[in-house]
Parts: structure tokens; sequence; C-alpha cells
């Protein structure tokens, strides 16, 4: 299995740009989470999925960011514009459930996204 | 509500000497609960994880951890580092809807 994987694992853009961070899930795992990490502020959950549908967006900053999951092997996060205070790790990971159909909460982690807004 | 309290945020050690990264829980539903390690530039992965069964609970990399249900952790042990084990660990709690709750962090800090 290949992993989580994400896409680009870098990138630098300036202020006011549209940034978008791109996300495959482990096929058949049916949970999906953003999460952000940064020296002041530790690592954040964003955003998570189950079944392609946003089960908590509370963790999302503000109205900049948003994401999307159409299907069950790709998921975005978006931000629109991109401020410099944006710049962090942002992480992938996914989860599944266990044989008896109860959720394993097992977590699986992508590589990151580091980006830079200047 | 479930919440995870790591007490350490920075830990020296020297090579080859016993560590000890301590973590206490809340939680109000089943308790499993895991350590996860994230080691420089990388993503976190799994260390060792506690779902029912005995306390004691061997992970990767010679890593053990304890779940003590009377004092509410799961502290989690190494009788020898290694250099190679300087990295970040994270203790995690499941919440009620499907998320992870993790700890603050403590970076653990292997010294030559």
């Amino acid at each position: 299995d290949a992993g989580v994987i994400q896409s680009p694992r870098h990138e630098v853009t300036e202020m006011g740009q549209e940034v978008t961070l791109r996300c495959k899930p482990i096929s058949g795992h049916d949970y999906l989470f953003w999460y952000r990490q940064t020296m002041m502020r530790g690592l954040e959950l964003l955003i998570y999925f189950n079944n392609n549908v946003p089960i908590d967006d509370s963790g999302m900053p503000e109205d900049r960011f948003s994401a999307k999951m159409p299907n069950a092997s790709f998921s975005t996060l978006k931000i629109q514009p991109s401020e410099p205070r944006d710049s962090a790790v942002y992480f992938c990971a996914s989860s599944t459930q266990d044989l008896a159909g109860a959720h394993s909460y097992e977590q699986y982690f992508g590589p990151g996204t580091r980006l830079t807004v200047t | 509500a479930q919440s995870v309290t790591q007490l350490d945020s920075q830990v020296p050690v020297f090579e080859e000497a016993p560590v000890e990264l301590r973590c206490n829980y809340s939680s109000s539903v089943s308790v499993y609960l895991f350590w996860y390690v994230q080691y420089p530039n990388q993503g976190l992965q799994l260390l060792l994880k506690y779902l029912s069964g005995s306390t004691l609970v061997k992970g990767i990399n010679g890593f053990e951890a304890e779940f003590n249900k009377s004092q509410t952790s799961f502290h989690l042990r190494k009788p020898s580092v290694h250099i190679s084990d300087t990295a970040e660990y994270f203790c995690a709690v499941p919440s009620n809807t499907g998320k992870l709750i993790f700890g603050q962090g403590t970076t653990l800090q292997v010294k030559p």
C-alpha cells in the first residue's frame, strides 16, 4: 500500500494567491482528516470527513479555508486568499473501521505539505 | 469530554538511558489510547495503542506503555534510548465523534 499521498510536498506562494493542497487517502479508508501544524499552535484538526461527508469543520480557521471530498479517493484543502499566517505544515490522515464495523481510530498520516506564504 | 495532557514539553536524556514520557487522559467513553511519533520533517506514525486486554502494551522500536485506569495515565517508556529516538511524541484519545484528541506533544532529545 502506498500510504496516504499528499501533493505538493512544498508550496511557496505570495500573499493573496489561491493555494490548493491535495490528498489521496489509503484505499478503503472511510475517514479523512486535515490537520495543520505550527510551532506556535502545535497540531490542529481543521476538518474531517466520513464517507466523503464533512463531519466537523469547527477547526477551520476562517472562511478563507475550504475543503472538499468529491469521492472516496481524493480530497482538497483550499486557501483563498492566502496570508503569511497560513504558513504551516498541512497533514492529511485517514482511518477506517475494524472488522466488527467499529471505527478503529488508528490514523495513518501523509508526509505533509509545507506551505510558505510570503 | 475527552482530553489529553502531556506533562512535559521537552525531555532531554542521554543515549542508552531510560526514559518515560508522561500522559494523562480524561475520557467519558470506552478508553482507547494511542502514542504517535513524529520524526523530523515527517508525518505522525503510530507507535503503539491500547484497546483492551493487557495493560502493558508493546510498540515499535522497543517502546512500551502502561494503561493505568486508577491514575488515568498512559505513560510511554523505553529502557534504553538511541539517538534515532529523537522525535516528538504525541499521546491521543478518541472522541465519541470519530476524531482523535491529541496532546500538545513531548519533544524527546537524545544526547550522545
